[in-house]
């Protein structure tokens, strides 16, 4: 499998533009996270999927960030306008949700947004 | 969500092992103890998982007490590609797992 896959890399946009950031999970996995890591806060979750459904949302710093899943092996993040605080790594990550407890997530690669 | 305390940073040289202790006074009976590892550049990897006594895998160690106040993560033998930040979560369910700062480990020739 190839993992998690994360698209683009690299995104460099200007203040006020809309940004879509992609994953593919790993296929059979029924669980999908998008977090963001900074510097000063750290990796912070944002969004939790499970079957495709949001159960967690509580994460979303505020109205400009969105999160779809409309199938079991594609989700975006957007961020519509983008500030330059938005500017960080963007992981995605999925896991195989069993019954109970905690489960391995494997992270993809990430998205670096520069906000300018 | 239980709060964890672990150290900032640890030096290590080649050869020797490393253990990281991290402390969650207040974990909830539920809760598991999980450790990731994060390379520069790299999203985070999982490394071990255990909720009482000792876990053991190919990669590392756990050993957590009979109260489970805290755990210890133990990494053999470090090479110099062993440096990385580590992660200890505590948390019952995927969403609710706090990353915290984590404990950068930089192993030494």
């Amino acid at each position: 499998d190839a993992g998690v896959i994360q698209s683009p890399r690299h995104e460099v946009t200007e203040m006020g533009q809309e940004v879509t950031l992609r994953c593919k999970p790993i296929s059979g996995h029924n669980s999908l996270f998008w977090y963001r890591q900074t510097m000063m806060r750290g990796l912070e979750l944002l969004i939790y999927f499970n079957n495709n459904v949001p159960i967690d949302d509580s994460g979303m710093p505020e109205d400009r960030f969105s999160a779809k899943m409309p199938n079991a092996s594609f989700s975006t993040l957007k961020i519509q306008p983008s500030e330059p605080r938005d500017s960080a790594v963007y992981f995605c990550a999925s896991s195989v949700q069993g019954t109970s407890g905690v489960n391995e997530q494997f992270f993809g690669p990430g998205t670096r947004l520069t906000v300018l | 969500l239980a709060k964890t305390t672990q150290p900032i940073s640890m030096d290590s040289y080649e050869g020797q092992e490393v253990n990281i202790t991290c402390s969650h006074n207040n974990i909830a009976t539920n809760d598991y103890i999980t450790w990731y590892q994060q390379f520069p550049s790299q999203g985070p990897r999982f490394i071990i998982q255990g909720y009482k006594t000792k876990v053991t895998n190919e990669v590392a160690s756990l050993f957590i007490p009979a109260d489970r106040k805290s755990s210890t993560l133990s990494l053999p033998r470090v090479s110099l590609s062993d440096t990385a930040v580590y992660y200890c979560l505590v948390g019952e369910s995927d969403y609710k797992l706090s990353f915290g700062a984590g404990t950068t480990v930089t192993v030494r020739a």
